[in-house]
């Protein structure tokens, strides 16, 4: 079947404007992820959304950062006012439910972003 | 804080199995250990965990020590598709924040 998909896979863009990365998770996931990797770094977590609860967004690194998930389906991650140091790869994971230790996550491909 | 130590590269041959350690001396009780992948350009890819016993699937064989306080992750017969970045990590079963470190480095030669 179909695994996660992430749109734009590049975006380039100038500091100051706002960006919009779009995640398509598998069907009937309803955990949804999103992370940042900068070059050569590991994996941050941003936010995670789980069915119709309240999200987690502890890992949002400020308040130019925001998600939104409709039901179980699309994501986005908006970033308002982009600066530089937002350049890295934006990865968008899914699974079935969060909880327990079989929750594997299935990553989508990401969308690098680049401001510039 | 870093809960888990990897060498950051090694190098295996085609064919031949690719031993991956893991340190992680810290490890608690509840604590699993996981495995992840990352191909270059893709996204990160689950490859197995395990708690105390060893475990296999299709990808990997996970052999844990007695202590708990490493780990190994084989790669059976390497192939040139399994150069990656490999992140070992430890976490209870219910958190869902994957937290990476920079991983080895694993280069499949010819």
């Amino acid at each position: 079947g179909a695994g996660v998909s992430q749109s734009p896979s590049n975006k380039v863009t100038e500091k100051g404007k706002d960006v919009e990365l779009r995640c398509d998770p598998i069907s009937g996931h309803t955990a949804l992820y999103w992370y940042r990797q900068r070059l050569g770094q590991g994996l941050e977590f941003l936010i995670y959304f789980q069915g119709n609860s309240a999200p987690d967004k502890s890992g949002l690194p400020s308040d130019r950062f925001s998600a939104e998930r409709t039901g179980e389906s699309v994501s986005t991650l908006t970033i308002q006012r982009t600066q530089q140091e937002d350049s890295a790869v934006y990865l968008c994971a899914s699974s079935l439910t969060s909880g327990g230790a079989w929750n594997e996550q299935f990553f989508g491909p990401g969308t690098r972003l680049t401001v510039l | 804080d870093a809960k888990t130590t990897q060498p950051p590269s090694m190098d295996c041959a085609e064919g031949r199995a690719a031993n991956l350690p893991c340190n992680h001396s810290t490890i608690s009780g509840n604590e699993y250990v996981y495995w992840y992948r990352q191909i270059h350009s893709q996204g990160p890819q689950y490859i197995i965990h395990g708690l105390k016993n060893n475990e296999t699937n299709e990808m990997a064989s996970l052999i844990i020590t007695e202590d708990r306080k490493s780990s190994t992750l084989i790669l059976p017969h390497a192939t040139l598709r399994d150069t990656a970045v490999y992140y070992c990590i430890v976490r209870v079963g219910y958190d869902y924040k994957l937290s990476f470190g920079a991983g080895t480095t694993v280069t499949v030669r010819a």
